[in-house]
């Protein structure tokens, strides 16, 4: 397996534009997590979802964010409209039976930077 | 409150020296606790991980980590490091009964010759 992919790696977008980032996780994996990462708040859960189901999205910052799960093989996280404070390393993880108990594995992350 | 603290935000150690990266826990109960390392631009890779048992877990590239519950603490040890261990490393725990991780803010390590 080529393990968690996301895409794309890189995205620069303007304020207020819509970005879309996407993560398609290993297969047979049942859990699967987003991430955000920046320097004054290191690693925060945004949103998990348990066989394409979302379970707990608390930390989804605000409505702008949202996130899917249409199959057990895509998953995406969009901003609308974005702002210069979610400019962030977004990562995506999937594990089996639930990252809390056994090993999630993580995607290499989308850099994104709104100006 | 929970959390999971890294004291260390920044490491700075000679190459073929010793290691340790601090780590404490505030939870109701022992939770699974993990050690992942991130390389620069790369995401984060599991580096070995507590879930019961042995309190001291051997995990890849030479590291190792001790649990120990009076302290609440699971500090990650490495005894000669190198220089390919330059990166930022996170510790993480996993409530029992709950499907998800939590993240320390993470120390950089940094290696000199």
């Amino acid at each position: 397996d080529a393990g968690v992919i996301q895409s794309p790696r890189h995205e620069v977008t303007e304020m207020g534009q819509e970005v879309t980032l996407r993560c398609k996780p290993i297969s047979g994996h049942d859990y699967l997590f987003w991430y955000r990462q920046t320097m004054m708040r290191g690693l925060e859960l945004l949103i998990y979802f348990n066989n394409n189901v979302p379970i707990d999205d608390s930390g989804m910052p605000e409505d702008r964010f949202s996130a899917k799960m249409p199959n057990a093989s895509f998953s995406t996280l969009k901003i609308q409209p974005s702002e210069p404070r979610d400019s962030a390393v977004y990562f995506c993880a999937s594990s089996f039976r639930g990252g809390g108990n056994t090993e999630a594995f993580f995607g290499q992350g989308t850099r994104l930077t709104v100006v | 409150a929970q959390s999971v603290t890294q004291p260390d935000i920044h490491i700075t150690v000679s190459e073929g020296a010793s290691l340790e990266l601090r780590c404490n826990y505030s939870y109701g109960a022992t939770p699974y606790l993990f050690w992942y390392v991130q390389s620069p631009g790369q995401g984060l890779q599991l580096l070995l991980k507590y879930f019961s048992g042995d309190t001291l877990v051997q995990g890849i590239k030479g590291f190792e980590a001790e649990f120990k519950r009076s302290q609440s603490s699971f500090n990650l040890r490495k005894p000669s490091v190198h220089w390919s261990d330059a990166a930022e490393y996170f510790c993480a725990v996993g409530p029992r009964g709950a499907n998800n991780l939590f993240f320390g803010t993470g120390t950089r390590l940094t290696v000199i010759p």
